[in-house]
């Protein structure tokens, strides 16, 4: 079965410092990865995919993501932390057949 | 902008009530899924269905069902609602990355 790890379940980093969200995945066949930011009360938006091609991609609001297979990871990070980039952030993982798998969510906390 | 709208934001129930939650999206996308979120336990995948009329059970779909009418519309019933199934609710739909709506956050008392 697969699985989606986000071990931390909070971050907290000052503004304009560099920040890491975590993600590691277990899923069979080539794994398509996503990473969703959740505002408070709101649903889930989309940040990033990584489907085939470069291991870093680049998503919305300067948020990139590495996708490194020999260690199964999907880690999100940005160079510069903004205040408004506190949130819910969840890493998802899907297979060959289309089903998604979330990982628990990690809190960004950035503080000014 | 793509959109998917969720017909409630907030909804308050009682126990035994039927319940149900609208979910309609404008992209034209054939995969469409509810989720439940619970603090520390992520999403769940509550139903999906990948056509119209098609259905399938996800993670947890007890006390659960769905209706696929119309591609652009689905639906989430709680035949008789319990408390335990006060939660917020996701819509989503796909085609590669997902388009979730704004989520409808049910108290059942």
């Amino acid at each position: 079965a697969q699985s989606v790890a986000q071990p931390e379940d909070q971050v907290n980093v000052a503004e304009g410092n560099p920040l890491t969200v975590k993600c590691t995945y277990s899923v069979s066949g080539n794994p398509y990865l996503f990473w969703y930011v959740q505002y408070p009360n709101r649903g889930l938006q989309f940040l990033l995919k990584y489907i085939t091609g470069d291991n870093l991609v680049k998503g919305s609001y300067g948020f990139e993501a590495e996708f490194n297979k020999s260690q199964t990871s999907f880690h999100l990070k940005k160079p510069s932390a903004l205040v408004s980039d506190s949130a819910l952030y969840f890493c998802a993982v899907r297979d060959n057949a289309g089903k998604s798998t979330f990982g628990d969510g990690t809190t960004l906390t950035v503080k000014p | 902008d793509v959109k998917v709208t969720q017909s409630s934001r907030y909804l308050v129930k009682r126990t035994g009530e039927k319940v149900f939650l609208e979910c309609v999206q404008d992209m034209d996308h054939e995969n469409m899924f509810w989720y439940r979120q619970d603090p520390g336990l992520g999403l769940r995948l509550i139903y999906f269905s990948y056509d119209v009329k098609m259905k399938e059970k996800g993670d947890i779909p007890e006390g659960y069902s769905v209706s696929r009418e119309k591609k652009e519309r689905f639906s989430l019933i709680l035949e008789s609602a319990s408390t335990n199934q006060t939660s917020m609710y996701l819509c989503a739909s796909r085609k590669t990355e997902a388009f979730f709506g704004q989520g409808t956050r049910l108290t059942v008392v």
